[in-house]
């Protein structure tokens, strides 16, 4: 059971939208920056988001980061097959003293 | 360009003990905390602990407490992460990450670069 809440799958059409939502508390999101990394099976993550909202260079702007209070969102648009992959949000916990992280999210392309 | 490059597969029994080197190359360890993640198979990522950029002071999760060491050899930029008394339930991908902080650590912080992961399986 992960401290930080997220849907286990989302899926959409090419050229559509999807949104990751991550769930957490004042311990956690509610107080600290969110990070957001991208997987493919069988390798390693990579970061997409930091600072809540920040691109890396080479992350096209088609990846977004937004927060909310206790929740922390990430926004696909014009999705691509390519796009096929885990996400997962990720947080420093106040409260555990740890690094936590969402069970991740399985993006489709339908 | 940042590398990380990490050991190879592992097949331990249950009891024993696996130690996990991860090669740092285009920086050196002395300047950035390194951090391991693991991840069973189709679980989530979970975070084991990390070591300070200047190697004096090592933080662990609290369920690794007892059985988890992390070291370096700045002469070779290597950082290691050994894992004792082995369950089968520590199999799993173990991946090193550098961390990147932004003032205050435990507020602002993000993995910028990560190893390639080294499977541990613990049979039992």
């Amino acid at each position: 059971q992960s401290v930080l809440t997220q849907p286990p799958s989302v899926s959409a059409a090419p050229g559509q939208t999807v949104t990751i939502s991550c769930s957490g508390s004042s311990s956690n999101i509610g107080n600290n920056y969110v990070s957001w990394y991208q997987q493919f099976p069988g390798t390693a993550p990579k970061l997409l988001i930091y600072d809540n909202y920040k691109r890396p260079s080479g992350i096209p702007d088609r990846f977004s980061g937004s927060k909310s209070g206790t929740s922390a969102t990430l926004g696909i648009t014009g999705l691509q097959p390519g796009d096929e992959a885990d996400y997962s949000c990720e947080v420093y916990d106040n409260s555990l003293s740890a690094v936590v992280f969402g069970g991740g999210t399985k993006v489709t392309v339908l | 360009q940042v590398q990380l490059v990490q050991s190879g597969a592992e097949v331990k029994e249950a009891g024993a003990s696996v130690k996990v080197s991860c090669k740092a190359s285009e920086f050196s360890f002395t300047g950035y905390d390194v951090n391991w993640v693991r991840q069973a198979t189709g679980q989530g990522l979970e975070w084991m602990g990390g070591m300070s950029a200047n190697g004096g002071n090592t933080y662990y999760a609290q369920k690794f407490q007892d059985r988890l060491t992390m070291t370096r050899d700045t002469s070779i930029n290597t950082a290691y992460m050994e894992l004792r008394s082995l369950r089968s339930d520590d199999t799993a991908v173990y991946y090193c990450a550098r961390l990147i902080c932004g003032g205050e650590c435990s507020r602002r912080r993000y993995f910028d670069y990560w190893g390639q992961g080294a499977l541990v399986t613990v049979s039992s």
